[in-house]
């Protein structure tokens, strides 16, 4: 069965304190890993998508890496306005349809 | 208006009541779907439509009833809903298909349902 696993549940860091958010996947044949943020309140916003192992991708302070088992959502220096839940899906080659992790929820403090 | 919106954003409904949840997209997007987000579990897709057409209807119950009068507009109808179904309902776009090429979703803002 096709299955994401989010870890942690939830992380506190400082402001400035960087760390990684974990997606670990079991799929069918990968056809695509999606990163999104979501705010309270409001729906998730698309963030990266990863194809191949290997593959990294960046935006401001967030860089997403890619393994055949798993991805990571690198924060460097993160700001409390990166405070967020942060959702991973994959797409298998078989499905028209995202599976979705639980959600890391970032909370960064000043 | 730009993107998907939702609504009405909050929505508050006994069991007996019949309601309909509303979603317009502006991005030009041929497919939309219906997720569910409840507390402490993953997105849940509902339905999905491509072209006006419902290409996948994930084990829904039957009190939720879709209807896609074209590909701009997606609404969610609806009755004899139990406590269990509160939750956020999610609207989404995308250009093709899930996994049709690089296309992301582009989501609405939700509807909060409460079921009394």
């Amino acid at each position: 069965e096709d299955q994401v696993t989010q870890s942690p549940e939830a992380l506190r860091l400082q402001e400035g304190e960087s760390s990684s958010l974990n997606c670990s996947y079991t799929v069918s044949g990968l056809r695509g890993l999606f990163w999104y943020r979501q705010d309270p309140g409001k729906g998730p916003e698309f963030l990266f998508t990863l194809y191949s192992a290997g593959e990294e991708k960046e935006k401001e302070r967030l860089k997403a890496t890619l393994t055949k088992k798993e991805s990571f959502l690198h924060i460097t220096a993160p700001k409390p306005e990166d405070s967020a839940t942060y959702l991973c899906a994959v797409l298998n080659q078989a499905g028209t349809a995202l599976i979705f992790g639980k959600g890391t929820t970032l909370s960064v403090s000043s | 208006e730009t993107g998907v919106t939702q609504t009405p954003r909050h929505l508050v409904m006994g069991m007996t009541n019949k309601k309909s949840l509303k979603c317009e997209q502006h991005l030009g997007h041929n497919a939309m779907y219906w997720y569910k987000q409840s507390a402490k579990k993953p997105l849940e897709l509902m339905f999905v439509y491509n072209f006006k057409e419902q290409t996948e209807n994930n084990s829904v119950p039957s009190r939720f009833s879709p209807e896609c009068p074209n590909s701009s507009h997606l609404f969610l109808h609806l009755h004899t809903l139990q406590p269990e179904d509160s939750a956020l309902y999610l609207c989404a776009s995308s250009q093709g298909l899930t996994g049709a090429g690089d296309s992301p979703l582009h989501f609405g803002n939700g509807t909060r349902l409460t079921v009394t």
